[in-house]
């Protein structure tokens, strides 16, 4: 199985903040690579797929980039709304496999 | 966009068999080539647990291949995951969601938590 491992698992940071957030794969995974926002209690919301691409209603704060085995997040000004946990899935092969998650938290 | 709602028992007992059900509304269940089963574990990481194309073919995640299977109905638009032998290990919040071109999962279903106790 391919490991995915997301650094920081948290992270405190105040609105307006840019923040970064990593995701790093056991094997290249080209570009098979994709982010996840889950507030508690919802279902996970899909923000970037494919490492950069964007999905429809996403606010543009939001990007993502990488190649290979490492990878990040980045919200370039963080919004009240956007404290959640961030995962990390590869889709390069079965079993699909997530990050651990980083919890983003209001300093 | 499609529409997906998870449907089931939130009690099963150790031992016993967890089904699920996904329905599929505000489209087709063709739609999406791949339909996929994710877990939620407190305290732990999003889990795969596999997927099944519109004809039936399935991929399993291998951690739980021996317990599970999922069945689709595509003239009642929906899709099912059965999990069997359960234990405490397999309390979590089960969602269903649709599989992208590149793997990714979109929509999801809003979840439904699965609770295995006696």
């Amino acid at each position: 199985d391919i490991q995915m491992t997301q650094s920081p698992s948290s992270l405190s940071a105040s609105v307006g903040d840019r923040v970064t957030i990593t995701c790093r794969a056991s094997q290249s995974i080209t570009g098979y690579l994709n982010w996840y926002q889950q507030k508690p209690g919802k279902a996970p919301k899909l923000l970037i797929y494919a490492v950069s691409g964007l999905q429809s209603g996403v606010p543009s704060r939001f990007s993502g980039s990488g190649s290979g085995t490492d990878f990040t997040l980045t919200i370039s000004s963080l919004q009240p709304e956007d404290f959640a946990t961030y995962s990390c899935q590869q889709s390069y092969s079965t079993p699909y496999t997530f990050g651990q998650g980083t919890k983003l938290e209001i300093k | 966009q499609v529409q997906l709602q998870e449907s089931g028992p939130g009690l099963v007992r150790p031992s016993g068999t967890l089904s699920l059900t996904c329905a599929v509304s505000d489209g087709s269940i063709s739609s999406s080539d791949w339909w996929t089963w994710v877990r939620h574990a407190p305290g732990k990481g999003l889990e795969w647990i596999g997927e099944i194309y519109h004809s039936g073919r399935t991929n399993y995640n291998p951690s739980l291949k021996s317990r599970v299977s999922m069945s689709v109905d595509n003239s009642k638009n929906q899709f099912s995951l059965k999990l069997n032998s359960v234990t405490a290990a397999d309390t979590a919040v089960y969602f269903c969601a649709g599989v992208g071109p590149k793997g990714w999962f979109d929509p999801w279903g809003q979840g439904t938590l699965v609770t295995v106790s006696s």
